[in-house]
């Protein structure tokens, strides 16, 4: 089946620093890539929806210039948090499409970042 | 807009013992309707999914749910779980022919006990 990888699976860093996750469609080309947030025992919460060659899409109330998005290529999408803070932290997941009708979205391991 | 409500935040279970976790939803427009699965600090799983077609669908690891349109409901059952089958389930939907924007619901915890 279709896998997803996400790179790093844990993040420590300091307050202020930048930090950039990868999420990558192993074996097949992924158009769409979204980007969840997920906090200790709650649901995902859609952060961003991401098409290759163009600009993300931001749910409301997700800060775009805190949660940088850009999907070079159909395999890659990356996620960096700028100017990280404690609150920051969450476990981070993304999810890729494969274009083939709306049920084929397969989702990465995800990352669990920490910010001290 | 689309909404998914899981009615049971927890669901304590023997070994053996058949389950049902709810999930309803609410949708002005037709709807794609999945059942995914977590483990700790992993990602999400698709155990199944309704598309169109029969109202029953089957799953892995031997789950099954039904769609009920009348009473928007997709209920995921198993006849007998196992310990390996604690996890988090989560209810999600989508707009049918749409884009592909999944919904989640807030997650049952299913704990199976031996």
């Amino acid at each position: 089946g279709a896998v997803v990888s996400q790179h790093p699976s844990r993040v420590i860093c300091k307050s202020g620093t930048s930090v950039k996750i990868e999420c990558r469609s192993l074996d097949f080309q992924a158009t769409t890539m979204f980007w969840y947030r997920q906090f200790p025992k709650q649901s995902l919460m859609l952060m961003a929806t991401s098409n290759e060659g163009s600009k993300a899409t931001y749910e409301q109330g997700v800060e775009k210039d805190k949660f940088l998005i850009n999907h070079a290529s159909l395999t890659l999408s990356t996620l960096t948090v700028t100017s990280a803070h404690p609150e920051d932290s969450s476990f981070y997941i993304c999810s890729a499409d494969t274009g083939i009708g709306t049920d084929t979205q397969y989702f990465g391991p995800g990352t669990r970042l920490t910010v001290l | 807009a689309q909404s998914v409500t899981q009615l049971d935040s927890q669901v304590p279970v023997f070994e053996e013992a058949p389950v049902e976790l709810r999930c309803n939803y609410s949708s002005s427009v037709s709807v794609y309707l999945f059942w995914y699965v977590q483990y700790p600090n992993q990602g999400l799983q698709l155990l199944l999914k309704y598309l169109s077609g029969s109202t029953l669908v089957k799953g892995i690891n031997g789950f099954e749910a039904e769609f009920n349109k009348s009473q928007t409901s997709f209920h995921l059952r198993k006849p007998s779980v196992h310990i390996s089958d604690t996890a988090e389930y989560f209810c999600a939907v989508t707009v049918s022919g749409g884009y592909n924007k999944l919904i989640f619901g807030a997650g049952t915890r299913l704990a199976v006990h031996p």
